[in-house]
């Protein structure tokens, strides 16, 4: 069964840092997310991304955080200069282009962001 | 405002009970709703989707929608041990389809 997948599954950063976290979504799915859980708190949307842009953002995704499809498998996260408050479990998401039924999104496992 | 509102549990159900989870939320205007369930350190898996009101059934699991009351429910049929998680309500915006909203969860115990 197609998966998304991400790496890596753990990364450990300097505060000031650049990361940059990787997905390869579902590979005839148009939609991608990226999400993050802070632990013990709920998951929270960070951006959308269809027809190689932004199609929505949440407020936490301010000037620090960019999205980018560098060819026709990944979907990237970079995070210019990490702050501590950005440790969290970062998924990555997926999902078909539908129109009138739910648009069902398909997570990855997640990578594991922690900034010391 | 919350938006999505479960009840956090733990909700604790013997093994080939019913499971039987809510949840409310706050826009009259939440077009899809969704079931997620994570296991610990994991990430959401997701269950079952409903978007018309009343029941769907998908194996041992049955969303249930109730717009007018701004409801929507799992129940879990047969609970196993391996049912053990948080189950996460999610809907999604007429206004912003792209983006779900999840709710807090509720964790669901099955004790053999």
């Amino acid at each position: 069964e197609p998966e998304v997948t991400q790496t890596p599954s753990h990364q450990v950063t300097q505060m000031g840092q650049e990361v940059i976290l990787r997905c390869v979504p579902i590979s005839n799915h148009l939609y991608f997310y990226w999400y993050r859980q802070i632990l013990g708190q709920k998951v929270e949307f960070l951006v959308s991304f269809y027809n190689n842009e932004i199609s929505e953002k949440s407020e936490i995704f301010d000037d620090q955080f960019s999205v980018e499809r560098p060819d026709g498998s990944n979907f990237t996260l970079k995070i210019r200069s990490t702050k501590l408050e950005d440790s969290a479990m970062y998924f990555c998401a997926s999902s078909e282009v539908t129109s009138g039924s739910p648009v069902e999104q398909f997570f990855g496992p997640g990578t594991r962001l922690t900034v010391l | 405002q919350k938006e999505v509102e479960q009840n956090s549990g733990p909700l604790s159900v013997p093994e080939g009970a019913i499971a039987s989870l809510n949840c409310t939320y706050s826009d009259r205007v939440s077009q899809s709703f969704f079931w997620y369930r994570q296991y610990s350190g994991k990430s959401p898996e997701l269950i079952m989707s409903i978007y018309s009101n009343g029941d769907k059934e998908d194996g041992r699991f049955t969303a249930q929608l109730n717009k007018a009351s701004q409801y929507v429910s799992l129940l879990i049929r047969d609970s196993q041990p391996s049912d053990s998680a948080t189950y996460l309500c999610a809907v999604t915006l007429y206004s912003s389809a792209s983006k779900i909203i999840f709710g807090s969860g509720t964790r669901l115990s099955i004790r053999p």
